[in-house]
């Protein structure tokens, strides 16, 4: 399994502000994706991180709200932009280690994001 | 399109009492089903998965589910619940690029 790290943990941000994620993965993995969990409910896929080219969005995310990086195969960023107290959620970063079947997917900590 | 239903939002049960959860999925293919859990601040963590083969998993923590495909379900059970399983549990059924969810069932345990 993969061990996944992010930060912030936590952060309380302003309206029309942006906040950076930031998700760390232990050991070299093929696949990283960028969750949504809204309050009380569950988790919505927004994106998949693809390594060294553009992020591939669900319906109803867009990379100008959610801009996405992966520079290599251990990181990944995710950036919620022009925020608004609609985006108050918490955010996961998984990673999916390909093998036998579909990639299995180990999920960070996760942000816990309130705008205000 | 898949999805998954957990039919039970909340359950209550007594410490040392038997646990099942409900999945059921909508897949066209074979699916492969996992169950997490999470505990409160927590991430997920992964207590076991069914790609193929024998139809009943053993997971950690002492877990198991049932895969049985006449009936479109991946239940989850656990003989006898500690107090330290209280948290929300997901079903998902993924395809080899993306999981989908299951709006999971939060599980009180009382002492």
């Amino acid at each position: 399994s993969a061990v996944i790290s992010q930060k912030p943990s936590r952060d309380i941000c302003q309206r029309g502000t942006s906040l950076t994620i930031q998700c760390q993965v232990d050991s070299q993995v093929t696949m990283m994706f960028w969750y949504r969990q809204q309050p009380g409910q569950s988790l919505t896929l927004i994106a998949t991180a693809n390594q060294g080219s553009e992020a591939t969005y669900e319906s109803g995310f867009v990379i100008d709200k959610f801009p996405i990086s992966r520079p290599n195969l251990t990181f990944s960023t995710l950036t919620v932009s022009n925020m608004s107290p609609e985006d108050s959620s918490i955010y996961l970063c998984s990673a999916g280690t390909s093998g036998r079947g579909p990639y299995e997917q180990y999920f960070g900590p996760g942000t816990r994001l309130t705008v205000t | 399109a898949q999805s998954v239903t957990q039919p039970d939002i909340h359950i209550t049960v007594s410490e040392g009492a038997s646990l099942e959860l409900r999945c059921n999925y909508s897949y066209g293919a074979t699916p492969y089903l996992f169950w997490y859990v999470q505990s409160p601040g927590q991430g997920l963590q992964l207590l076991l998965k069914y790609f193929s083969g024998d139809t009943l998993v053993q997971g950690i923590k002492g877990f198991e589910a049932e895969f049985k495909r006449s009936q479109s379900s991946f239940n989850l059970r656990k003989p006898s619940v500690h107090w330290s399983d209280a948290a929300e549990y997901f079903c998902a059924v993924g395809t080899a690029s993306k999981l989908t969810f299951g709006t999971g069932t939060r599980l009180q345990v009382t002492l």
